[in-house]
């Protein structure tokens, strides 16, 4: 299972909006609608963003949203802020037999 | 406070064995599939292997299985891994993670149903050199 693609780096200024995708395939985005998004500073946990494709989690700003087309899932984030720099990563769920599939990750820089 | 805490990273020559544990803390553990996910230097996720809230099912990614083993002990709220034949690829941050999905239903014999990761912890190195 080849992992999901996402771009290297997005950037934005605050207060803007900007997208990640992440691209994978019919056996998993294009399957189920099953794709979670964490948000990664370097040498902290990970924290969980989005899960089922655009649910959030309870403390998670709205600010944050996921949706889904084909087999591409995409996250946003609105009103972007100097706190959100970090690396994100999608991930979806891919079956039975391979329950997890992560993205590349991508490297938000708030300009 | 939901916590998971590792321990048992450190420093093993190639071909070497190391364990690695997994405490958990302000949750029932016994109810929940945990996973863990290693990330590399300098690399991204990788989702490595799973085990049902039973122990009873488990997921191993293709460039851990025959080498990696995943269990638990319920009544000891630990996690754990047992790495053997370590590579110089294994090198990397080690993390587990709890199933979301089982806050809802029975994780019993269930490895994943989609529902992501919710708590994490806050990793431990693990580092492959002779």
């Amino acid at each position: 299972q080849s992992a999901l693609t996402q771009p290297a780096s997005v950037s934005g200024s605050p207060g803007q909006s900007i997208t990640i995708s992440c691209t994978g395939t019919s056996s998993d985005v294009g399957t189920y609608n099953l794709v979670s998004w964490y948000q990664h500073h370097p040498g902290k946990v990970p924290k969980f963003m989005i899960y089922e494709g655009s649910k959030r989690p309870s403390g998670v700003s709205n600010r944050f949203s996921g949706s889904k087309s084909g087999n591409t899932a995409s996250l946003t984030i609105s009103g972007l802020q100097a706190e959100d720099e970090a690396d994100y990563y999608c991930c979806s769920y891919a079956g039975s037999s391979i329950p997890y599939v992560f993205g590349t990750g991508t490297k938000v820089t708030v300009l | 406070e939901v916590q998971l805490v590792e321990s048992g990273g450190g420093l093993v020559q190639p071909g070497g064995s190391l364990r690695l544990s997994c405490a958990a803390s302000g949750f029932t553990f016994s109810n929940y599939t945990i996973h863990w996910v290693r990330q590399a230097p300098g690399k991204g996720l990788e989702y490595v292997s799973a085990i049902s809230s039973s122990g009873d099912s488990t997921y191993y990614a293709n460039s851990v299985k025959g080498r990696f083993t995943i269990s638990r002990d319920n009544s000891k709220n630990t996690l754990y891994l047992q790495m053997g034949s370590l590579r110089a690829e294994d090198m990397a941050v080690y993390y587990c993670a709890r199933a979301a999905d089982c806050a809802s239903i029975s994780c019993y014999d269930l490895v994943a149903v989609g529902g992501g990761m919710d708590v994490w912890g806050q990793g431990t190195t693990v580092t492959v050199s002779s």
